[in-house]
């Protein structure tokens, strides 16, 4: 079955890390670009970050320098490496793959970062 | 970075009755445009991409109209499972992606 499966998130005071994991199956990642997506409670999407096939990376301004996206092959996972966390932070974090004309053609279940003294 | 404004926020429809939303795009996006689905708890769901192209499985009762910087979406006619939030996304010029902020679609 081709899914994607998130988890890392969890509870994380301020200026904390975390690391969020995205476990691929039915296809490869590296074959791919692929995307974290988040969501505030209660708020729209916002796209985080983005790894293409070839490696290049991107990042939105909001979390520029402070997250960091790569991947594993061996294993077949994505990861986001989350440092200096702020309460806006706070928010489901969606892995999704990107499909030959770049929009999102599978998304897994999300995993919720909540971050707060 | 191109944004993307959704409107209206909220669409009060009844079951059966037909609904539009619409997005707009700060500049073209030629149709570059995809919408997806969101019901609570859940991840979202790829509706149409290509401005106008049904995902694998999504119903003919969906459907996505215009190109450049004006789309639309339209459920035909409104099925319980349909009451959702659903985003647009342009992908013509990035990064970033762009959503829009979401239209909810409730019972009225």
């Amino acid at each position: 079955e081709v899914q994607l499966v998130e988890s890392g998130g969890g509870l994380i005071q301020p200026g904390g890390s975390l690391r969020l994991s995205c476990a691929a199956s039915g296809f490869t990642v590296s074959h791919n670009y692929m995307s974290w997506v988040r969501q505030a409670p209660g708020k729209g999407l916002e796209w985080v970050s983005v790894i293409y096939s070839g490696g290049s990376t991107y990042y939105a301004d909001s979390v520029k320098g402070r997250f960091t996206i790569s991947r594993d092959n061996s294993k077949n996972t994505l990861s986001l490496q989350m440092d200096s966390l702020r309460a806006e932070d706070t928010a489901v974090y969606y892995c999704a793959r990107h499909s030959a004309a770049w929009f999102f053609d599978l998304w897994g279940r999300g995993t919720l970062v909540t971050v707060s003294s | 970075e191109i944004v993307m404004t959704q409107s209206p926020a909220t669409l009060s429809v009844s079951p059966g009755e037909r609904a539009t939303l619409s997005c707009r795009a700060s500049q073209s996006v030629s149709s570059s445009l995809a919408w997806y689905q969101q019901k609570p708890g859940q991840a979202p769901r790829l509706l149409i991409y290509g401005a106008s192209t049904r995902a694998t499985g999504i119903p003919a009762r969906f459907s996505g109209s215009g190109s450049g910087t004006e789309f639309t979406l339209t459920i035909s006619s409104l099925q319980s499972e349909d009451f959702a939030v659903y985003y647009c996304q342009q992908y013509n010029n990035w990064p970033p992606l762009t959503f829009g902020g979401g239209t909810k679609v409730e019972i009225k």
